[in-house]
Formats: structure tokens, C-alpha cells, sequence
């Protein structure tokens, strides 16, 4: 199976901050990553798809970026609404595999 | 608008199967864009992946868990089903359904569409 890795576990941002999450693959997994993001107590909610592109009605703060093993998911301007666990999944190859996500906690 | 929503027993004894149901609203489960998926997390931990249908009843499952696994499909109601045989603790989990599209062949897809999940606990 491929092995989802993100970085940081959490982290603490203030309300107009910028925050990037990583992810990385355990081998190349092409462009084939999504991103989502999950509020306590709720169903995750898919925010990027093959790496770049941006789910219709997701906001543009939000943007991901990366290819091969290393990848990226920016929030500019973080928002009160954007406090919440993201995880990274790869859809290159069976099973799929997410990573173990990261929480992003106001500061 | 589309739904999806689980149901089923939130308690099952060790050794037991567990069972639920995610019914389908707002599109036809026929539809040959999707495949239609279960994932499970445990408390306070990440996601898994256990295994998707799609409409004809052709099925992928999680390796880890192939041999305990069974996802069928019923199309007059909507409606796909999960069932998880010789269940431990380790099974404790919140069970989504999910929608999955593919956007390019054999590799490429997402989950854009989620039930709200359902908590089933293994205890006796």
C-alpha cells in the first residue's frame, strides 16, 4: 500500500494567516491527490481533487499544488471557518490510502 | 440534491457481522458516473478506506479486510449495503458511504459526496 505521510500533525494559525500542509507519498503517485477537509462530529468534505483543481463552490483561498511524491495544500487568509482536521488521500492506486491529518487549531 | 444517508444497528456483540445501509437521494444509484463506497474511522483516528460497488455489482475491496467484507448493491431501492463479518473492537468506528467519480480511467477519482456517518461500537 502507498503511504500517506502529511506534516505538521497541528498547528496553530491566526484568523488572515497563510498555512500550508504537506503531504507526501511513499512512491509517485502522479498528480493523484485529493484533499478534504473535516469539522468535529461531520462527514469530510472534498476541497481539491487531482492535486491543483479546486471542487466547485470550495473557496478560492483554498489552492493545492504538487506532483510525483510532494504535495501541498495552501489556505491564504485563513478563516474562522477553516479551523478543522485536513487529510491528503491518494487515488493513483488500490487500496486507496489517506494520511493521518492534520488539525488546525486558532491560535 | 443529493443524499446519502447510513443506517443500521450502532451496537454489535464481538464475533457478530455488522451491517448497514447507506440509502441513496437525489440521483440514481444506475447511474454508470459513479461507483458508490464505504469508509470508517475510528475515534479520535484517521481514515480507511473499505471498499466500493458500482451499479452492475462489480466490487473492489481494502485488502486488509477483503476477507471479512461484502458490499451489494440493490437498485429498485437506492440503496447499497455493508456488511463486515467476525467484528472485534478494533472495528469501532463512525462507517461512511461516500460517492466516488472517476475523472480518468483506472486511476483518478474522488469522494464528493458523504453520508453524515454512523457510529457503530463492538461490545458485548
Amino acid at each position: 500500500d502507498i503511504q500517506m505521510t502529511q506534516s505538521p500533525s497541528s498547528l496553530s494559525a491566526y484568523v488572515g494567516d497563510r498555512v500550508t500542509i504537506t503531504c507526501r507519498a511513499s512512491q509517485t503517485i502522479n498528480s493523484y491527490l485529493n484533499w478534504y477537509q473535516q469539522k468535529p462530529g461531520k462527514a469530510p468534505k472534498l476541497l481539491v481533487y487531482g492535486a491543483s483543481s479546486l471542487q466547485s463552490g470550495v473557496p478560492s483561498r483554498f489552492s493545492g499544488s504538487g506532483s510525483g511524491t510532494d504535495f501541498t495544500l495552501t489556505i491564504s487568509n485563513l478563516q474562522p471557518a477553516d479551523f478543522a482536521t485536513y487529510y491528503c488521500q491518494q487515488s493513483y492506486s488500490a487500496p486507496d490510502t489517506f494520511g493521518q491529518g492534520t488539525k488546525v487549531e486558532i491560535k | 440534491q443529493l443524499q446519502l444517508q447510513e443506517s443500521g444497528p450502532g451496537l454489535v456483540k464481538p464475533s457478530e457481522a455488522l451491517s448497514l445501509t447507506c440509502t441513496v437521494s437525489g440521483v440514481s444509484i444506475n447511474n454508470n458516473n459513479f461507483y458508490w463506497g464505504w469508509i470508517r474511522q475510528p475515534p479520535g483516528k484517521g481514515l480507511e478506506w473499505i471498499g466500493i460497488i458500482y451499479y452492475s455489482g462489480s466490487t473492489y475491496y481494502n485488502p486488509s479486510l477483503k476477507s471479512r467484507v461484502t458490499i451489494s448493491v440493490d437498485t429498485s431501492k437506492n440503496q447499497f449495503s455493508l456488511k463486515l463479518s467476525s467484528v472485534t473492537a478494533a472495528d469501532t468506528a463512525v462507517y461512511y458511504c461516500a460517492r466516488r467519480k472517476y475523472y480518468d480511467f483506472g486511476s483518478g477519482f474522488y469522494d464528493d459526496s458523504w453520508g453524515q456517518g454512523a457510529l457503530v461500537i463492538v461490545s458485548s
